[in-house]
């Protein structure tokens, strides 16, 4: 079954430095990919898609690229600040839904 | 500014309950989900759907129900809660499915069955 992981279960980072998010997943690649942020007690809030024949996208500070050969997903956010410490969470668009991986809780430490 | 509206952020419920959890968008999304999300389990799909009084099970539809009798609305049914059912429970929505869009999450219902 397709499984998608992201590797780093929490990240500490310094703010002003580029915090990048790892997600990787098995067996076929998705059409697309999608990244969220999550506050605690909150829902998940959308943050980027990028297709599967697109190589980066980026939103402000937000960057992600997609490599398919690696079967992978980079999120970055540069320039960090501690309003960025949340958790973010890869999804995969499979048969028709999304399906989530577990997230990586970033702090921004000042 | 448009959103998905859960009913209760919080609900405590006893063993053998029935519970219902409301959803209500306001964006004319055609899809609407239920996910529960678990420490270390992350958001697991209960069910879906994709038009009004239409249903598809997710990956754990087991001891739970849905109904869409409006497009803005779609309920999540504990047939006899069970404290295995404790857990954030999201609901969401997209205009379509297949992931070409973002989804709209609700701010979740923390259910505590005792």
């Amino acid at each position: 079954s397709q499984k998608i992981e992201q590797n780093s279960e929490a990240l500490n980072i310094q703010e002003g430095k580029t915090a990048t998010l790892t997600c990787n997943y098995t067996n076929y690649s998705p059409a697309y990919l999608q990244w969220y942020r999550q506050d605690p007690g909150r829902g998940p809030v959308f943050l980027l898609l990028i297709r599967e024949n697109e190589k980066e996208k980026r939103k402000e500070r937000l960057k992600v690229t997609f490599d398919t050969t690696l079967k992978q997903s980079l999120f970055h956010i540069t320039a960090s600040q501690p309003a960025d410490s949340a958790t973010y969470l890869c999804a995969q668009a499979w048969a028709n839904n999304l399906f989530f991986g577990t997230g990586t809780r970033l702090t921004v430490i000042p | 500014d448009v959103k998905v509206t859960q009913s209760s952020r919080y609900l405590v419920k006893r063993t053998g309950e029935k519970v219902f959890l409301e959803c209500v968008q306001d964006m004319d999304h055609e899809n609407m989900f239920w996910y529960r999300q678990d420490p270390g389990l992350g958001l697991r799909l209960i069910y879906f759907s994709y038009d009004v009084k239409m249903k598809e099970k997710g990956d754990i539809p087991e001891g739970y129900s849905v109904s869409r009798e409006k497009k803005e609305r779609f309920s999540l049914i504990l047939e006899s809660a069970s404290t295995n059912q404790t857990s954030m429970y999201l609901c969401a929505s997209s205009p379509t499915g297949g992931g070409h869009y973002g989804y709209t999450f609700g701010s979740g219902t923390r259910l505590t069955v005792v």
